[in-house]
């Protein structure tokens, strides 16, 4: 089983609409939560990234961390056609740069 | 401030052969990891380098080796290269520390034939 598991999608969704990304994982080591978006042919940008459990927003992007249950979540609002990437969750322990990441999801956001 | 950058951005390579992928962190940073990318386990941590010293190594085989030189820059070497070594090589600089502060390239696709 892997430490990550992320749902590979593909997503579609219409232009405008709410999307939501998930990761599950196994260790309860994990600190560090990060979201990537990765475009063809480019490397993975951070998007955002949370410490703990709790809820971090930025513009219309919000993350969520529920430690108790080990699942991470990535919303995003009013969605653009420039959203459509890979979306990647990654994790990492306390005091370690190594990052354990999901295999990814595909999104489609149609005009 | 430059990106990371890696070079080459692609390379063909057949089985047995060795190879060295090249990174350029940012200005200032001293850390680097490699990743490998592939589409049926995606990324992988290969190693770090700090201060030119292997600070943590992900489980890949010894054929995968690194090095740091004293500007920073980090070279990825694998020999005897196998068809499942076909990946998408990426590597991420951070100044320090903080697993949320790294940056990552646009990658070194590898394809062993």
């Amino acid at each position: 089983q892997k430490e990550v598991e992320q749902d590979p999608g593909p997503l579609s969704v219409p232009e405008g609409a709410i999307v939501s990304l998930n990761c599950t994982y196994s260790n309860s080591a994990f600190q560090y939560f990060m979201w990537y978006r990765q475009y063809s042919r480019k490397g993975p940008e951070l998007l955002m990234y949370t410490y703990s459990s709790g809820n971090k927003e930025d513009g219309r992007f919000t993350a969520q961390v529920d430690k108790s249950s080990k699942y991470i979540s990535l919303f995003i609002r009013d969605s653009q056609p420039s959203d459509s990437a890979t979306y990647l969750c990654a994790m990492s322990e306390t005091g370690a740069n190594n990052l354990f990441f999901g295999t990814g999801t595909r999104l489609t956001v149609i005009p | 401030k430059a990106g990371v950058t890696q070079t080459p951005r692609y390379l063909i390579k057949t089985r047995g052969q060795q190879v060295t992928l090249s990174c350029s962190p940012i200005s200032g940073h001293r850390s680097v990891s490699w990743y490998q990318q592939t589409p049926g386990q995606g990324l992988q941590f290969l190693f770090e380098y700090f201060s030119e010293t292997q600070r943590n190594k992900g489980n890949f085989p010894g054929r995968f080796s690194g090095r740091q030189f004293s500007n920073s820059r980090s070279e990825m070497n694998v020999s005897t290269l196998e068809l499942g070594d076909s990946a998408l090589y990426l590597c991420a600089s951070s100044w320090a520390g903080g697993p949320y502060e790294q940056y990552f390239g646009p990658g070194t696709r590898l394809t062993v034939t």
